[in-house]
């Protein structure tokens, strides 16, 4: 099945710095790349997803890249604010048709004010 | 206005109990998930229904069974419970179609003790 690797799992960045998080794939079907951020004490939420037939995806502070020959795709914030604190997951889908999301290991983002 | 609820919200229970966790969601969506979050934050699916019928079940010991009575919703029961299984279970849901956004409810932590 899927696997999915995420670095790093920490990740300390001064408030108006970019914060890049970057994740491998194993299965090379694999299609679609969703990214969640979760807060403390919530559920994962999603932020921004790519689809393999696109090689960047932008959505204001926010943007991801997908590497289909790589098997890599990262996440990109610029301009960090403190609110961007929290734990980022990256996914991949395996196994069409069910939507079964494999998810990497998370990466704790702490914005230093 | 919420869109995917959880009860309870905290569960305490000593082992070998039984205990139930209960999950709906007011979105329409014809997919629900049930995931574990251990204590590394690692989010991994245990189930998946599509209008109430079971279409993922990943390698869950048999003392997890789902039940969906609904399309809205989507319970999980624990039978006998140990103590590896305490973790924060999560609820999704989602439209059902490909790579479609999964909405997580806000968690229910377990502690077997």
């Amino acid at each position: 099945g899927e696997n999915v690797e995420q670095h790093p799992s920490t990740l300390s960045v001064q408030e108006g710095d970019s914060a890049v998080i970057k994740c491998t794939y194993s299965d090379s079907a694999s299609n679609y790349f969703p990214w969640y951020k979760q807060e403390l004490g919530k559920g994962p939420q999603l932020i921004i997803d790519i689809r393999s037939n696109v090689g960047e995806k932008k959505d204001q502070r926010i943007a991801v890249t997908l590497n289909k020959t790589a098997k890599h795709f990262s996440l990109h914030i610029t301009e960090t604010q403190p609110e961007d604190s929290a734990v980022y997951f990256c996914a991949g889908i395996t196994n069409f048709g069910n939507e079964k999301l494999t998810f990497g290991t998370g990466t704790r983002l702490t914005i230093i004010p | 206005d919420t869109a995917v609820s959880q009860t309870p919200k905290y569960l305490v229970t000593q082992m070998g109990n039984d205990k139930s966790i209960k999950c709906e969601q007011n979105l329409g969506h014809d997919t629900m998930y049930w995931y574990k979050q251990d204590s590394k934050k690692f989010l991994k699916i245990m189930f998946s229904y599509n209008n109430k019928e079971l279409i993922i079940n990943e390698t869950v010991p048999n003392r997890f069974s789902p039940k969906s009575p609904d399309k809205a919703h989507l319970n999980l029961h624990i039978n006998s419970l140990e103590l590896g299984d305490s973790a924060v279970y999560f609820c999704a849901s989602s439209p059902g179609t490909f790579g479609s956004e999964q909405f997580f409810g806000p968690g229910t932590r377990l502690t077997v003790l």
